[in-house]
Parts: structure tokens; C-alpha cells; sequence
């Protein structure tokens, strides 16, 4: 079964600053997406970023880029230029292409990592 | 506008008594899913549905069941049996066969007295 790590439980960041958010993944399977979600203190979750397996440029969406090592099998968030707005809990997730695999058609979450912009 | 809508937003409810959380989708999506969010514990699939009138088991289904009747409607029925029932419960949908992107409701907090 995946599985998603994120080691960091909170993290802190002055407004307009850079921050990176970790995590890792474990899966033995070659075609992939990768995800980072959202929830701020009103709790609905938004898409942030996704990264296809396959694709060897890193994803970037604004201000939000992620480091995808696939061989490494680490995906990180790095967030520049900070924005209050940006205080949220932030989840990876991971899902499967492969319609054989148990983890076809649905998500696997890491634990989150919350974090605060500071003004 | 399209969306997902989870009612109600908080439920209080005694111990024994089972309690359904309504999650309705017009997206036209196929998949639809319910994940339970503990503090620390991340998002954790209890089931989720690909296509109406199918379902499967996700990673903490004992003591809740659900239905897929219609293709908008995934209602999910917390029954006495779950011996820890409060949490935040999230709806979601996606594109079967798709990238995987899941589109969420608000939650639905459930607090047992």
C-alpha cells in the first residue's frame, strides 16, 4: 500500500518570505500523480498543485512550485513570497494510474502540515 | 454553480444513535468518496463509490455504511457500532479514470454527546 509522509506538523513563515513544505512517499509503482491540497480555518479543501510521475518539469501554479524527486520520491511545496492568505493546513496526496494497483481511484493523504504567515 | 454540498455543517447526537451525513455532487462526476479528518491524523478513506450502485471499502469502514442510489447522492450513515465517531467528515468527487483531482464539500463536523 502508499504511503504519504509529511514530517512536518506546523511550520512558520513572516509574510513575504519563502517557505518549503516536505514530503515523502512510498510506492512501487511508475505512473503517478502527486498533490498538494489546501484547507484553510474554513475547512473546504482546494487544489493547490498537481505533478504527473511521468513529467520531468516540476509543476508551477503562481506562486506555488513544487520539487518533484521521483528517484528520491520526495515532493515538496515550496510557497514564495508569502500571503496571509496562504495560513492553512497544507496535505500531499498521492494517487494511483494503475487500474490494477488497491490504490486505483482514490487519494492517499499525509498527515498535514499546518502553516502560519506571520505579518 | 457546481459543487458538492455536505449537510449538515454540525450534528450533535447521543451515543447509540446512528446519524446520516447527506453529500450531494452536480458535478457529473462518477466517483464520489468520504474521508475522515482526525487532528494529526491526516485524511483517512472510509469508502468510496466509482459508479452507482457500487461501493467499496476505504481504509476505516467498520461501523459506517453508505449508498449509491443516485449518481449525485454518497450518503454516509455513522452507526453505533463506530466506537469513536467524532470527527470531520469530508465528501468528495472526481473523474473516474481521471487524474485523480478531488473536488471537496465544506465538512461536516459530528460531535457525539
Amino acid at each position: 500500500a502508499q504511503t504519504v509522509t509529511q514530517s512536518q506538523p506546523e511550520m512558520s513563515v513572516q509574510e513575504a518570505e519563502t517557505v518549503t513544505l516536505s514530503c515523502t512517499y512510498d510506492t512501487s509503482e511508475n505512473n503517478y500523480y502527486l498533490f498538494w491540497y489546501k484547507q484553510p480555518p474554513s475547512r473546504q479543501m482546494i487544489l493547490v498543485i498537481r505533478q504527473e510521475a511521468y513529467k520531468q518539469q516540476n509543476a508551477t501554479e503562481n506562486r506555488f512550485s513544487v520539487n518533484f524527486q521521483k528517484a528520491a520520491k520526495s515532493f515538496s511545496l515550496k510557497i514564495s513570497d508569502s500571503q496571509l492568505g496562504d495560513t492553512a493546513m497544507y496535505f500531499c496526496a498521492f494517487h494511483s494510474t494503475n487500474a490494477g494497483g488497491t490504490s486505483y481511484g482514490k487519494l492517499t493523504f499525509g498527515q498535514g502540515t499546518i502553516l502560519t504567515v506571520h505579518p | 454553480d457546481g459543487g458538492i454540498t455536505q449537510s449538515p455543517k454540525y450534528l450533535f447526537r447521543k451515543e447509540g444513535q446512528n446519524v446520516t451525513l447527506s453529500c450531494e455532487q452536480n458535478l457529473n462526476h462518477d466517483a464520489m468518496y468520504w474521508y475522515r479528518q482526525d487532528p494529526g491524523q491526516g485524511l483517512r478513506l472510509i469508502y468510496y463509490s466509482q459508479i452507482v450502485n457500487d461501493f467499496q471499502k476505504g481504509d476505516i469502514a467498520e461501523g459506517y455504511s453508505v449508498s449509491r442510489e443516485k449518481k449525485e447522492s454518497f450518503p454516509l450513515t455513522v452507526t453505533s457500532a463506530q466506537k469513536n465517531p467524532t470527527a470531520f467528515y469530508l465528501c468528495a468527487s472526481s473523474i473516474t479514470g481521471g487524474v485523480g483531482e478531488l473536488f471537496f464539500g465544506e465538512g461536516s463536523r459530528l460531535t457525539v454527546l
